[in-house]
């Protein structure tokens, strides 16, 4: 099955400054992969997906790389502000019906300082 | 639309009880799922709901069954709790690729 391996596991920044959270996945027919930010007591929360067709999304202060060939992917963030603060999960999965269930990464507490 | 709601929101079990925990949805979704959550590692799939009158095992689905009741509702069921099941468990729903989460139900077994 899928194996998605995420780094680094906390970040801490300075607000403006920049932060980039990387993973890796296993299974090479994974073709859709999102990014969910977690607040304390919250669900995941999507803010971000690409797919394998594209190497590159932008939405606004947040963007997602994605290089298949390395079977890795990062998501990019620019002008960090402390309501950034939380957990992000890095996800892959296939786009079929019966593989659409998502394999998560270990997830980056990132703390962006005032 | 209330989006995917999960209900109890905090529970607590003796090992070798019974629950049920609840998810509904109102954005007629056809794929449903059950996650846990543990501390320093992400989401690990349960069981999940394809569609309506489908369902098929996830990555750890040992101590659990579920049931799709309607489009709507997709419930999970831990017949004797033990305290490996100690765990924040999330439902999801999807049309297509994006999952929307519910809030969790914060299980602990004793």
């Amino acid at each position: 099955g899928e194996n998605v391996e995420q780094h680094p596991s906390t970040l801490s920044v300075q607000e403006g400054d920049s932060a980039v959270i990387k993973c890796t996945y296993s299974d090479s027919a994974s073709n859709y992969f999102p990014w969910y930010k977690q607040e304390l007591g919250k669900g995941p929360q999507l803010i971000i997906d690409i797919r394998s067709n594209v190497g590159e999304k932008k939405d606004q202060r947040i963007a997602v790389t994605l290089n298949k060939t390395a079977k890795h992917f990062s998501l990019h963030i620019t002008e960090t502000q402390p309501e950034d603060s939380a957990v992000y999960f890095c996800a892959a999965s296939g786009t079929d019906t019966g593989r659409r269930a998502l394999t998560f990464g270990s997830g980056t507490r990132l703390q962006v300082q005032p | 639309n209330a989006g995917v709601t999960q209900t109890p929101k905090f529970q607590v079990l003796k090992t070798g009880q019974s629950m049920t925990l609840q998810c509904a949805q109102d954005m007629n979704h056809n794929s449903m799922y059950w996650y846990r959550q543990d501390p320093g590692m992400g989401l690990r799939l349960i069981y999940y709901s394809a569609s309506e009158g489908t369902t098929d095992k996830g990555e750890v689905p040992n101590g659990y069954n579920v049931s799709r009741l309607n489009k709507r509702e997709f419930s999970l069921r831990l017949e004797s709790a033990a305290p490996s099941q100690t765990s924040v468990y999330f439902c999801a729903s999807s049309r297509a690729h994006e999952q929307f989460f519910g809030p969790g139900t914060r299980l602990t077994v004793l």
